[in-house]
């Protein structure tokens, strides 16, 4: 049962343009967000994060968006650069459980065109 | 060079044979995970620990597997009786303990291969 989703393996946007990529989740004691990015042969790097208690956190070009109705955050790159392909995972937190574990989707590769 | 760091980096093994990797976390973080990735996958929890206790498993840790961080320093994760299946890359993070503090500073991770 994967608790965290994100349904698109891959995502191509030209530079310049803004890049989303979309993370679902169902378990509802998470309660803490995390995008990681990550390029070939080196381990995941922290990129920004959301408290479930807020619905937007922006970190200069780099915006996260929290529907917890829905159960859905977003990552949005603005604009995209070509530094910006990698693979990028969502990860949550249950800290309502009092766990510090981070649970992680699939990953979505980006690839920025010049 | 004050980040996570981990060795080996790659490790070739035979099915059968014991491995152990070792993760050295940022100095002044006193919480370490250890994590698994296979290929196509997000990174899978294993274990953690504040300071030198061992506080989370996953199911994932099989009888196979013992994680140790002596001192609550380095940390070790040794995998006995190794298996095709255990190929993957083993991943190390970081993180200081206190309110707040959420992310985790991972290393450039371990990559198994077993044959």
């Amino acid at each position: 049962d994967q608790q965290v989703k994100q349904n698109s393996p891959s995502l191509s946007v030209q530079e310049g343009r803004i890049s989303i990529l979309n993370c679902d989740y169902t378990n509802s004691m998470f309660d803490y967000f995390l995008w990681y990015k990550k390029y070939p042969a080196e381990g995941p790097t922290f990129l920004i994060s959301i408290s479930s208690i807020k619905d937007k956190n922006e970190d200069g070009r780099f915006t996260v968006f929290l529907n917890k109705s829905a159960k859905h955050l977003s990552l949005h790159i603005v604009p995209s650069q070509p530094g910006d392909s990698a693979v990028y995972f969502c990860a949550a937190r249950r800290g309502w459980a009092g766990s510090y574990q981070l649970t992680f989707g699939k990953g979505t590769k980006l690839s920025v065109i010049p | 060079d004050t980040g996570v760091s981990q060795n080996p980096r790659h490790k070739i093994t035979k099915r059968g044979q014991n491995v152990t990797f070792r993760c050295d976390p940022i100095s002044e973080h006193n919480r370490l995970y250890w994590y698994r990735q296979t290929l196509g996958q997000g990174p899978e929890f294993l274990t953690y620990f504040q300071n030198e206790a061992q506080l989370e498993k996953s199911r994932l840790l099989s009888d196979r597997f013992s994680a140790e961080r002596p001192k609550g320093s380095f940390s070790t994760l040794e995998i006995q009786r190794t298996e095709q299946g255990d190929s993957a890359m083993y991943l190390c993070a970081s993180s200081p303990s206190g309110t707040g503090a959420y992310e985790q500073f991972f290393g450039p991770g371990t990559r198994l291969t077993v044959l």
